[in-house]
């Protein structure tokens, strides 16, 4: 079965300071990948989305940015961080194709102070 | 751009009665999918229910049934028999059936629920 795993589980972090959080995807190949920010309060924005090894395309254009290294491997960076990146960022995977749910894990609350 | 917009932030049902949350999108396309996701206070995002834009049959999951009018623009989510683990915030999504279905979903803002015992 596929499983998708997201860490730190929680980040505290000053600003200016960098940041790299990683998601993985295990029990599948090839898939889509996502990255969505969802602030207190408000829905799921999406930030940036890869469908295969070193293709990443950005939704919103800010501070952050995206990497994909490995098939399996999706990770969000900064090189300076925001008081607004603040929030929970979710990474989600879907298999290529129509009528294909997006599979969502655990997510990281970043707290930038 | 696809928009998402659900018009009720917080809503209460009482145990075991019925509730209806709203959604309404906008868009040019014929071809695409929509989704009901619930997001617990563990914050795991749950695949509620699909359904896809061709199909005229509103889906069903057990105690959970979508009201789908193409033609409004409008995909409501109904929750029978409500219990207290329903008590989420949720999500309605859009997704574009462009480019092989390969395309991001697009989120309303959310519907909090609270499940009154």
């Amino acid at each position: 079965s596929q499983t998708i795993h997201q860490w730190p589980a929680t980040l505290v972090q000053p600003v200016g300071s960098p940041l790299s959080l990683e998601c993985t995807v295990e029990g599948t190949s090839n898939p889509n990948l996502y990255w969505y920010r969802q602030a207190a309060g408000r829905g799921l924005q999406l930030l940036f989305y890869s469908v295969g090894i070193g293709q990443i395309s950005s939704e919103v254009p800010q501070n952050l940015s995206a990497s994909r290294p490995q098939d399996r491997q999706f990770i969000l960076s900064s090189k300076k961080l925001l008081l607004s990146d603040s929030g929970f960022y979710l990474c989600a995977w879907s298999i290529t194709g129509y009528n294909n749910e997006q599979f969502f894990g655990p997510g990281t609350r970043l707290t930038v102070l | 751009a696809q928009t998402v917009t659900q018009s009720q932030p917080e809503m209460s049902v009482q145990e075991a009665e019925t509730v209806t949350l709203s959604c309404t999108y906008d868009t040019s396309e014929s071809d695409y999918y929509l989704f009901w996701y619930k997001q617990p206070p563990s914050r795991q995002m749950i695949l509620v229910i699909r359904q896809e834009a061709y199909k005229q049959q509103n889906a069903t999951e057990n105690r959970f049934s979508v009201n789908f009018q193409k033609a409004a623009k409008s995909f409501s989510l109904k929750i029978s028999d409500s219990q207290l683990g329903d008590a989420a915030m949720y999500f309605c999504a859009y997704r574009s059936g462009f480019r092989g279905g390969n395309t991001p979903l697009v989120f309303g803002k959310g519907t909090r629920l609270s499940v009154i015992a």
